[in-house]
C-alpha cells in the first residue's frame, strides 16, 4: 500500500463553520505534512509531525488547528476560515525526514 | 534562504521529447526530486536523484544532474498527451522542509 489517502475530496464551508480534514497512511512512515496549494502555484508548507509530535508548524493561524491522534492518522481541524484560505489542501507522508515525500489527492476546500 | 528556480511553460510536440530544467542555490543538496501533479490532482512523485549519481534513468524518464552548475533536468522520451501536466523540482534536502520550485506547466500537442 504506497497511498495517502484524503478526505473530503470537495468540501464547502461558511466561515462560521468548523470542519475537519482527514489524512491516512499505512506505509509505516513516521512523518506527515499539511500542505496547502492555491492555484498555479508550488504546495506551501504548514504542519510536520514527526513520531506524532508536531515538529513544525509554520506561523499558520489559529484558525487551523492539527492533530495527529497515532501514526497512521492526520487530522487538519478547520474554525472561521476566510474565503482566502480557499485552496487545495495535501497531506504527506514520509519515512523520516530528508527521503521522498508521497502526497494524497489533496481536499479542495472552498470558504463561503 | 535556498532556492528553486524552473521556466514557467514547455510546449512539445507528441512524439517529441520534453526537457524541463531547474536550478537550486544549495550546494549541499543532497536529494533531488521531480513531481508531477495534474489538474485537480495531488501531487505524484515521479523520480528522484541522489547527489552522488549524475544520471539516472527510469523507463521514458531521465534525470541528469550538473553539480558544479547546480543544474537538474528530466527529459522525457516520446511525450504523450497524457504527459500534460505541472512538473515540480524539489530540493529535499533541508529535513522536513522540501523547497518546490515555482512549477514548469508542460503542454503536448497532438
Amino acid at each position: 500500500d504506497t497511498e495517502v489517502t484524503q478526505t473530503p475530496k470537495h468540501l464547502v464551508m461558511g466561515m462560521t463553520n468548523k470542519k475537519s480534514l482527514k489524512c491516512e497512511q499505512h506505509m509505516g512512515h513516521r512523518a506527515m505534512y499539511w500542505y496547502k496549494q492555491k492555484a498555479k502555484k508550488p504546495p506551501e508548507l504548514m504542519f510536520v509531525y514527526s513520531y506524532e509530535k508536531l515538529s513544525i508548524n509554520e506561523s499558520v493561524p489559529s484558525r487551523f488547528s492539527p492533530e495527529c491522534p497515532n501514526s497512521s492518522l492526520l487530522n487538519l481541524h478547520l474554525h472561521a476560515l476566510q474565503p482566502e484560505d480557499s485552496a487545495l489542501y495535501l497531506c504527506a507522508s514520509s519515512p523520516t525526514s530528508n527521503t521522498e515525500a508521497f502526497f494524497g489527492q489533496g481536499t479542495r476546500l472552498t470558504v463561503v | 534562504g535556498e532556492d528553486v528556480e524552473q521556466s514557467l511553460f514547455l510546449s512539445v510536440r507528441e512524439g517529441d521529447s520534453s526537457v524541463i530544467n531547474c536550478t537550486y542555490t544549495d550546494s549541499s543538496s543532497t536529494y533531488l526530486y521531480w513531481y508531477k501533479q495534474e489538474p485537480g490532482a495531488g501531487l505524484q512523485l515521479l523520480t528522484y536523484i541522489f547527489s552522488n549519481m549524475d544520471m539516472k534513468q527510469d523507463q521514458r524518464l531521465t534525470v541528469l544532474l550538473n553539480k558544479k552548475d547546480k543544474h537538474l533536468s528530466l527529459r522525457i522520451a516520446d511525450t504523450q498527451t497524457g504527459d500534460s501536466a505541472i512538473y515540480f523540482c524539489a530540493d529535499g534536502s533541508g529535513g522536513f522542509k522540501t523547497i518546490f520550485g515555482a512549477g514548469t506547466r508542460l503542454f503536448v500537442k497532438a
